[in-house]
């Protein structure tokens, strides 16, 4: 099993700066990686997929990069919005696995 | 547009075997590529996929319970079913169906509310 490992637990950050998330996998992924975000109470909502594809509705400010196992998650200037937990899950292989999620908080 | 909702007992046993329906409107699971799964998420915790049923019927499983779980086609051409036995108290979770595609790599872009499963004799 592909295990992600997501750095840091928790950020604590101000509106408009930018938030940096890691997912790091146990082996390769290739461009089979994608990140949620997550609100309290709330269904994860697909953020990015294949690394860098923003879905539908999602703004530019959130980008992905990375390959094979180290892969980033990019906020360029935080809205209120964006307070939130956050998972990378990979499809590479099964099974298909979470990362243990990257809490954004307000500083 | 898509919606999913899935329903179920709220409280199981111990022992006892757990159902799951997730209904859902605005795509047919007859369509190829299309692919609807279960997840689920302990308080307070990570999320974990569970299962995976393909439009062709295909299914794929967590390893570390496909000896517990089953994932099905419903009755109903709009519902996709999930049993899970044998439940424990660390199955407690909130369980959520998504819906996914191929041309976005069935990464889960639709996600039902949740319905949290609380296990307990």
């Amino acid at each position: 099993e592909i295990v992600l490992t997501q750095s840091p637990a928790t950020l604590s950050l101000s509106l408009g700066q930018r938030a940096t998330l890691s997912c790091r996998a146990s082996q390769s992924v290739s461009s089979y990686l994608a990140w949620y975000q997550q609100k309290p109470g709330q269904a994860p909502r697909l953020l990015i997929s294949n690394v860098s594809n923003r879905a539908t509705g999602i703004p530019a400010r959130f980008s992905g990069s990375g390959s094979g196992t180290d892969f980033t998650l990019t906020i360029s200037s935080l809205e209120a919005e964006d307070f939130a937990v956050y998972y990378c899950q990979q499809r590479s292989d099964w099974p298909w696995t979470f990362g243990q999620g990257t809490k954004v908080e307000i500083k | 547009q898509i919606t999913l909702k899935e329903s179920g007992p709220t409280l199981v046993k111990p022992t006892q075997t757990l159902t799951l329906t997730c209904t859902f409107s605005g795509f047919s699971l007859s369509t190829s590529g299309v692919g609807v799964g279960w997840v689920r998420q302990p308080p307070g915790k990570a999320l974990e996929w569970l299962a995976l049923i393909y439009w062709d019927n295909d299914k794929r499983y967590s390893p570390s319970l496909q000896s517990r779980l089953t994932i099905t086609k419903g009755t109903s051409k709009n519902q996709v079913v999930l049993t899970m036995t044998n439940m424990d108290p660390v199955d407690a979770a909130t369980y959520y169906c998504a819906h996914g595609r191929r041309g976005d790599g069935y990464y889960f872009d639709y996600w039902g509310q949740g319905t949290l499963v609380t296990v307990s004799s």
